[in-house]
């Protein structure tokens, strides 16, 4: 089944304490992709991924980080994270191009104390 | 820049009323898709429907119809004959013909759909 796969689902964590949140997907997708979903803004792209070892940021990048060392792999990393970045997180693959549909994970819920 | 707009915040229905949920985009692109997602209350993301910026038809799934305005910047979305199930947040999204930008999404309509 063509699918994106995220873990955790849900994450409660402290202030400080690095956490990574994984994301895989099995289409041979190019273009990956993180977006944060809160309550009255929507969906917001954090960081996204052109192809291998491509990636830029998006309107929401300060406090996290990314890497695709990995064609299907598009980890999300929070160093420090911070209690404004409690929020639900989804990674999406597609084509790449605009046309492309983008294929969404379950989503990670992350809370911050 | 590119924008989203969906001005309805929350929408309350009874089962079998028809409600539309309105979207206004904005973009200065000749060529741009626009997308419908459906959010449930288990919280994924479902794809509805794409349209590209050169296909005004309209189109219909089952319950589910969608109106492409040009003239208007619009991308409604209109679903008949309400049900229970179709209780969810509708995002509406924007994306560019170019290869990595991002899908703009609105802020999302609530429907609410009581029996």
């Amino acid at each position: 089944e063509a699918q994106v796969t995220q873990n955790p689902r849900y994450l409660i964590t402290v202030t400080g304490k690095k956490l990574t949140v994984t994301c895989s997907q099995n289409m041979n997708h190019e273009y990956m992709s993180w977006y944060r979903q809160d309550p009255g803004l929507g969906l917001r792209q954090i960081y996204y991924s052109m192809n291998v070892e491509v990636t830029d940021k998006g309107d929401v990048p300060e406090g996290y980080k990314v890497s695709r060392k990995e064609k299907r792999n598009f980890p999300l990393i929070l160093e420090s994270p911070s209690p404004n970045q409690t929020s639900l997180y989804f990674c999406a693959s597609s084509g790449g191009s605009g046309a492309n549909v983008l294929t969404f994970g379950a989503g990670s819920r992350l809370t911050v104390l | 820049a590119q924008k989203v707009t969906q001005a309805q915040t929350e929408i309350s229905v009874v089962e079998k009323e028809d409600v539309t949920l309105d979207c206004v985009y904005e973009t200065r692109d000749t060529t741009y898709y626009l997308f419908w997602y459906k959010q449930p209350p288990s919280g994924e993301l479902v794809f509805l429907i794409r349209r590209n910026s050169f296909d005004e038809q309209n189109e219909i799934s089952g319950r589910y119809s969608w109106n492409f305005q040009k003239s208007t910047s619009s991308f409604n979305f209109t679903i008949t004959a309400s049900q229970v199930v179709d209780s969810a947040v509708y995002f509406c999204a924007l994306n560019l013909n170019q290869a990595g930008t991002a899908l703009i999404f609105g802020k999302g309509t609530t429907l609410s759909v009581s029996s």
